[in-house]
């Protein structure tokens, strides 16, 4: 199994909702991230997760929680977003943070906040 | 600092014909990988091919092929016998080894567009 899932696909929330992402892989990886994409920009990395301890936090808005239940899913909590947080959430996992692993995305969360 | 460098925002192919594209990498670290991955516009990242700084061959993975210049610090993409599916945007990326940053460095892409 070489995939990462992610859901929802879409998800369109107000600025006072809470709602959360989803991540699983079963590859048996220890690294997970998250990035953010905006519409004809390369991926920027939020958040990355390594044997479940978050390790990198890019200075990202509290208003993003990421939560590591355990060693296959990764969460974002998503509460009192602003219309510029609208982007495509992209997951991904590596076997560990070293430098030669390739990272597996997941097809990721086309998220609107209106 | 680490940087990726992608200079063609985008490019055209015809069908069946071999397409270079380009990334040149600044780094400071001795050990380090590089990759290439595709983005149809679904908005999948699919891995294609890694070189390690320290891989003497150029790496091949099907039809993609790598480039790796190392004194040059270029690593371009070479797609052979280019596909309709082939479509799509396709991004470089670093990743440092020696200076403990476990950070992807992504290039700004190149738009391949595979004309029939």
């Amino acid at each position: 199994d070489t995939e990462v899932t992610q859901t929802p696909k879409h998800l369109v929330m107000g600025m006072t909702n809470k709602k959360s992402l989803k991540c699983e892989q079963h590859m048996g990886h220890r690294a997970m991230y998250w990035y953010k994409q905006k519409a004809k920009k390369p991926p920027e990395l939020m958040f990355v997760y390594s044997y479940e301890k978050l390790s990198i936090n890019e200075s990202v808005p509290s208003r993003f929680s990421p939560e590591c239940p355990n060693s296959s899913l990764l969460n974002l909590h998503l509460h009192a977003l602003q219309p510029e947080d609208s982007a495509l959430y992209l997951c991904a996992s590596s076997q560990d943070v070293s430098a030669y692993n390739e990272q597996f995305f997941g097809p990721g969360t086309r998220l609107t906040v209106l | 600092a680490q940087k990726i460098t992608q200079t063609q925002p985008g490019m055209f192919v015809q069908e069946k014909e071999a397409v270079t594209l380009d990334c040149t990498y600044d780094t400071s670290d001795q050990s380090y990988g590089l990759f290439w991955y595709k983005q149809p516009s679904s908005g999948e990242m699919i891995f294609l091919i890694y070189q390690g700084s320290y891989d003497e061959q150029n790496a091949t993975e099907g039809r993609y092929s790598l480039n790796f210049q190392k004194a040059r610090k270029s690593a371009n993409l070479v797609i052979s016998a280019s596909q309709l599916g082939d479509s799509a945007m396709y991004f470089c990326a670093m990743r440092g080894g020696t200076s403990g940053t476990y950070k992807y460095i992504f290039g700004t892409g190149t738009r391949l567009k595979v004309l029939a």
